[in-house]
């Protein structure tokens, strides 16, 4: 069975801080791999995804993931961020089959001025 | 507006009560999907419809009984649930259940007392 792993719970930066939030998956076959944010009081979104191709996946707000499919992880990345950017991020992974999005734990992302 | 329409947003109720969450999706679907979202925890998946037939059910105590009438509604029947059930309740759709894009409602806040 697929597994998803974000090793950090909650990250603290300033504002303009560069981000980097971990996700590893454990999954046999080919995948497919999802950001998905929950802004305080919003209902989850998706961020980005990966399906196949470039492995660097550019998404909404500046943010970017990137597949390693040798370390099987899907990193999310934002090089300056922003107070809006406070919110919960969450891994997601499903494979190509009939199969549903499994989730991670969520990392709660908080920016302060 | 999400294109998946969850009701009611927020919802308490007995042990002893009867009570359904319902799901609208006007995105033209063919998968829905139930999610717990509940505080320390990754979101569960409960069940899954495809094309109206219950394609997942994730070991989900018999308490909590889904329906989906057609491709665009879905509803989660509650019966003398405990209060460890209260949690955040996720409706999701997505074109087919193949490991595409899921879309989410806002939820309903669920609490048993």
């Amino acid at each position: 069975a697929q597994s998803v792993s974000q090793h950090n719970h909650h990250v603290i930066l300033s504002e303009a801080a560069s981000l980097e939030l971990g996700c590893n998956y454990s999954y046999g076959g080919t995948v497919n791999l999802f950001w998905y944010v929950q802004y305080p009081g919003q209902h989850l979104q998706l961020l980005l995804k990966y399906f196949s191709g470039d492995p660097l996946v550019k998404g909404i707000k500046g943010f970017e993931a990137e597949f390693i499919k040798s370390k099987f992880s899907f990193n999310l990345r934002k090089p300056s961020v922003q107070w809006s950017d406070t919110a919960e991020y969450f891994c997601a992974v499903s494979g190509t089959g009939n199969t549903p999005l499994v989730f991670g734990k969520g990392t709660r992302l908080s920016v302060i001025a | 507006e999400t294109g998946v329409t969850q009701t009611p947003r927020h919802l308490v109720m007995g042990m002893t009560n009867k009570k359904s969450l319902k799901c609208e999706q006007h995105l033209g679907h063919n998968a829905m999907y139930w999610y717990k979202q509940s505080a320390k925890k990754p979101l569960e998946l409960m069940f899954v419809y495809s094309l109206e037939e219950r394609v997942e059910n994730n070991s989900v105590p018999s308490r909590f009984s889904p329906e989906c009438p057609n491709s665009s509604h879905l509803f989660l029947h509650l019966h003398t649930l405990q209060p460890e059930d209260s949690a955040l309740y996720l409706c999701a759709s997505s074109q087919d259940f193949r490991g595409n894009t899921i879309y989410f409602g806002e939820g309903s806040w669920l609490t048993v007392v």
